[in-house]
C-alpha cells in the first residue's frame, strides 16, 4: 500500500502570502495525485487532479506540480477563505487509494 | 447537478454491522465513474474505505477488506456500504463520493456521523 507523507503538518501564513504544501509518496505515482481542501464541518473539495489539472471552478491561485514521488500544491496570494486543511491523495486508475495526513494552513 | 446523500443509523453497537446508503441524483451510477466511501474519524485525516466501479467491480482498503462490502442498486441509483464487527475505532463521518478520475472525487455527500457505542 502506498503511503503519502505531507509536510509541514501546519503552515502559519498571512493573507496575501504564498503557501507551498508538499506531499511525498512511498513509491512512484506517475502524476496520479489529487489535492483537496477541507473546512470545518464540510466535505472535502477537489482542487487538483492529475498532479496539475485544476478541477472545475477552482481559482487560478491554486496550482499543483510534481511527478513520481514528490508533489506540491501552491497557493499564491492567500485569501481569507483559503485557511483550511489540505489533503493529497493517490488516485491511480485502480485502487487502493490513500490520503496523506493533511496540512493545516493557519492564519 | 450531481447530488449525493448518505443515510443510515447514527449509532451502532460494538460487534454489530454498520449499514449506510448513498443516494445519487443527477447522474446514473451505471453510466460511469467510481462510486466510493471515505471516512474521517473525529479530528483525524481522511481514510479511503472502498469504491465500486460502474460495472460492479468493488475494491476495498486492505485494512478493512475482511469486514467491508459494497453493493449497488441501479434501479434506485444507490450505493451501499456494510462494515461488519464494528468497534469504537470505526466511529467516523462517512462520506460517499464520485471518482472523476480514478479516486479523485469531484462530488461528495455532506457526510454522516456514525458512532459506535453500547
Amino acid at each position: 500500500e502506498i503511503l503519502l507523507t505531507q509536510f509541514p503538518a501546519t503552515l502559519s501564513m498571512s493573507p496575501g502570502e504564498r503557501a507551498t504544501l508538499s506531499c511525498r509518496a512511498s513509491q512512484s505515482l506517475s502524476r496520479s495525485v489529487a489535492w483537496y481542501q477541507q473546512k470545518p464541518g464540510q466535505a472535502p473539495r477537489l482542487l487538483i487532479y492529475g498532479a496539475s489539472t485544476r478541477a472545475t471552478g477552482v481559482p487560478a491561485r491554486f496550482s499543483g506540480s510534481g511527478s513520481g514521488t514528490d508533489f506540491t500544491l501552491t497557493i499564491t496570494s492567500l485569501q481569507s477563505e483559503d485557511f483550511a486543511v489540505y489533503y493529497c491523495q493517490s488516485h491511480s486508475n485502480r485502487p487502493p487509494w490513500t490520503f496523506g495526513q493533511g496540512t493545516r494552513v493557519d492564519i | 447537478q450531481v447530488h449525493l446523500q448518505e443515510s443510515g443509523p447514527g449509532l451502532v453497537k460494538p460487534s454489530e454491522t454498520l449499514s449506510l446508503i448513498c443516494s445519487v441524483s443527477g447522474f446514473s451510477i451505471s453510466s460511469g465513474y467510481y462510486w466510493g466511501w471515505i471516512r474521517q474519524p473525529p479530528g483525524r485525516a481522511l481514510e479511503w474505505v472502498g469504491s465500486m466501479y460502474h460495472d460492479g467491480d468493488a475494491y476495498y482498503s486492505p485494512s478493512l477488506m475482511s469486514r467491508v462490502a459494497m453493493s449497488a442498486d441501479t434501479s434506485k441509483n444507490q450505493v451501499s456500504l456494510k462494515l461488519r464487527s464494528v468497534t469504537a475505532a470505526d466511529t467516523a463521518v462517512y462520506y460517499c463520493a464520485r471518482g472523476l478520475v480514478g479516486g479523485a472525487s469531484d462530488y461528495w455527500g455532506q457526510g454522516i456521523l456514525v458512532s459506535v457505542s453500547s
